[in-house]
């Protein structure tokens, strides 16, 4: 299997544009997990899917973030819009349950301007 | 949920020396996991401990894990260079939700 697979690798926008990070999380695996990580808040979770479906969306900072899962093999994180206090790297991560280790994507570096 | 801290914040040694880093928690837990970070990449799982065991070992890690203290250390042992990464200690609560939460990390430096 190749990993977790994180599209872009690098995002840079303007303030105001939507913004949309892709995710697919390795095959078999019922878990996937979207993290933000900042030199001010470390790594934070922002949500969490199991099957596909939403369980857990409390760290989602505001109604400007949004994340779907309408397959097993490809998740979502949109911001729409973007501002400056956004940019950070955004990470994927992927487990086959969520008591086991989470193997994560290479993450996005999304730069908001 | 609880957020495990590392400590020291920062660690710089010598390759060959030993380096440890330490991570405290407040609540029980049902696991805690080790991860490492180099530079612009993502995490990678390292080992995981569980609330009833003490120590584990994988290669140069060690583990060890003291409930009563609510607290965990690991070891690398005859570091190098390539050892150079962020560690994040990560935590779980035994009230049902066995999601991981992720501590600051400590930043290691390995000098050749």
């Amino acid at each position: 299997d190749a990993g977790v697979i994180q599209s872009p690798r690098h995002e840079v926008t303007e303030m105001g544009q939507e913004v949309t990070l892709r995710c697919k999380p390795i095959s078999g695996h019922d878990y996937l997990f979207w993290y933000r990580q900042t030199m001010m808040r470390g790594l934070e979770l922002l949500i969490y899917f199991n099957n596909n479906v939403p369980i857990d969306d409390s760290g989602m900072p505001e109604d400007r973030f949004s994340a779907k899962m309408p397959n097993a093999s490809f998740s979502t994180l949109k911001i729409q819009p973007s501002e400056p206090r956004d940019s950070a790297v955004y990470f994927c991560a992927s487990s086959p349950d969520r008591v086991y280790e989470q193997y994560f994507g290479p993450g996005t570096r999304l730069t908001v301007t | 949920s609880q957020q495990g801290e590392e400590d020291p914040q920062a660690l710089s040694i010598q390759e060959g020396e030993n380096a440890t880093m330490n991570c405290s928690y407040k609540t029980s837990i049902n696991n805690l996991q080790w991860y490492r970070q180099n530079s612009g990449r993502g995490l990678v799982h390292l080992i995981l401990i569980r609330s009833n065991e003490r120590e584990k070992h994988s290669g140069r890690l060690r583990v060890t894990l003291d409930t009563s203290k609510k607290s965990s250390s690991l070891l690398i042992t005859a570091s190098r260079a390539a050892d150079t990464a962020s560690y994040f200690c990560a935590t779980d609560g035994s009230g049902g939700s066995y999601i991981p939460t992720f501590g600051r990390g400590t930043s290691l430096i390995v000098h050749p």
